[in-house]
């Protein structure tokens, strides 16, 4: 199994700020599988990025996601007042499919 | 636009069984093109991927949970199921059903399942 573990637990930022999220896996990950999702309290999971930096249909190209090795890294680079939210790393490259156990981005 | 909607008991007692069902709209359980999933998420807590099952009828669980779960197509009703056994407070959960296409591309909105007596 693929563990993903995502840094900080916590990011304390402004509107306007850079945010970078960080999510490590224990081994490679398939084909670059990872896909970076948006979640707000009382709603289902946003597919933000997917192949690791291709980003989903309609999500704007602030969110940006990279990898290098076995760390991959989700960057918002000017935050919205609408991108205060929990950010979650998925593999969906093996099996069984993985979570990171999220990292919130919260305002300052 | 493929829309998914979770629909069940949310209310299940110790020791029975749960069983979900995620009607599909704006596409088709049978194209080949993605895996049909749940996941779920406990109150305060991250996702936990429980399976899916492919058009074909093939499945696939997360070893976790697998002693306990089915997940199950049903074509003419462009739905897929789940079934999980034996069910105790640590299952309570919002449990989705997702399309994996591009990654989970598509989500329901979720329904919220608790264990309690």
């Amino acid at each position: 199994e693929i563990v993903l573990t995502q840094s900080p637990g916590t990011l304390s930022l402004s509107p306007g700020e850079r945010a970078t999220l960080s999510c490590r896996a224990s081994q490679s990950v398939t084909s670059n599988y990872l896909a970076w999702y948006q979640q707000k309290p009382g709603q289902a999971p946003r597919l933000l990025i997917h192949g690791a930096s291709s980003r989903a249909t309609g999500i704007p190209d602030r969110f940006s996601g990279s990898e290098s090795g076995t760390d991959f890294t989700l960057t918002i680079s000017r935050l919205e007042p609408e991108d205060f939210a929990v950010y979650y790393c998925h593999q969906y490259g093996g099996s069984p499919r993985t979570f990171g156990q999220g990292t919130k981005v919260e305002i300052k | 636009q493929v829309q998914l909607q979770e629909s069940g008991p949310g209310l299940v007692k110790p020791s029975e069984t749960l069983s979900l069902t995620c009607a599909v709209s704006g596409g088709s359980v049978s194209s080949s093109c993605c895996f049909w999933s749940w996941i779920r998420q406990p109150p305060g807590k991250g996702l936990e991927w429980i399976g899916y099952i492919y058009y074909s009828g093939s499945t696939n669980y997360n070893p976790s949970l697998k002693s306990r779960v089915a997940i199950s197509l049903d074509k003419s009703k462009n739905q897929f199921s789940l079934t999980l056994t034996s069910v105790t407070a640590a299952d309570t959960a919002m449990y989705y059903c997702a399309r994996e296409g591009d990654a989970f591309d598509m989500w329901g909105q979720g329904t919220m399942v608790t264990v309690s007596s």
